[in-house]
């Protein structure tokens, strides 16, 4: 199936660095999201955009919505130990998620 | 809310048995997606319900596979025969409506087929 492009694959840090991830696509979507998952639980919804060009924030999270609708990225600031884990971008038209590839994130103390 | 149920959390089972998926989505969301994660293949999406009407299984691998969504509160994937190339996580999401994007997932069920 369609799946989105994340770079990069896998990341290792050092807690308190800064992170950014983005997700891109061949196709326009309406909606782009950001999940996160840790080991052996479903993905948790982070932070959702719905207009061109919207930057959001939550907490030490910011992700922004493409100006072009093809592209979207996610920034993590001052990471901590908890931040560990796949961090996958979703993509919506009509009626489907279509999620990326997945950033797996590792961050050292 | 608990949340979408998924059971059972964990499955081992031999190569041609039936297997049965279990979720709940949470109350009052009236959408329901099945999804499929593996290493090679990331989450596919396997079909969707909205309303309990299947919309949309184009992602569903093969005949084995079938889902079903008797009510508002619970679906179930069925396998069978299973394979070992079954062996997944697989994850229940539902979203308020058709129209709304935010999907919150279950904890997914991990199956095994030796």
């Amino acid at each position: 199936g369609q799946q989105l492009n994340q770079s990069p694959q896998s990341m290792f840090i050092q807690e308190g660095e800064d992170v950014s991830m983005n997700c891109t696509s061949s196709s326009i979507f309406n909606t782009w999201l950001w999940y996160k998952q840790d080991p052996g639980e479903g993905p948790v919804l982070l932070i959702a955009l719905y207009k061109a060009g919207e930057l959001t924030s939550n907490g030490r999270l910011t992700a922004q919505f493409g100006i072009t609708r093809k592209d979207s990225f996610l920034n993590i600031s001052a990471s901590i130990p908890s931040d560990v884990g796949i961090y996958f971008c979703a993509g919506h038209n009509t009626d489907k998620l279509i999620f990326g590839t997945g950033t797996r994130l590792q961050v050292f103390p | 809310d608990a949340g979408v149920i998924q059971s059972p959390r964990h499955e081992v089972t031999e190569m041609g048995q039936e297997v049965t998926l279990r979720c709940k989505p949470i109350s009052g969301h009236n959408s329901l997606f099945w999804y499929r994660q593996t290493m090679m293949r990331g989450l596919e999406l396997l079909i969707y319900f909205n309303n309990n009407v299947p919309i949309d299984d184009s992602g569903m691998p093969e005949d084995r596979f079938s889902a079903k969504m008797p009510n508002a509160s619970f679906s179930t994937l069925k396998i069978q025969p299973s394979e070992p190339r079954d062996s997944a996580v697989y994850f229940c999401a539902s979203s308020l409506n058709r129209g709304n994007t935010e999907a919150f997932f279950g904890q997914g069920t991990r199956l095994t087929v030796v």
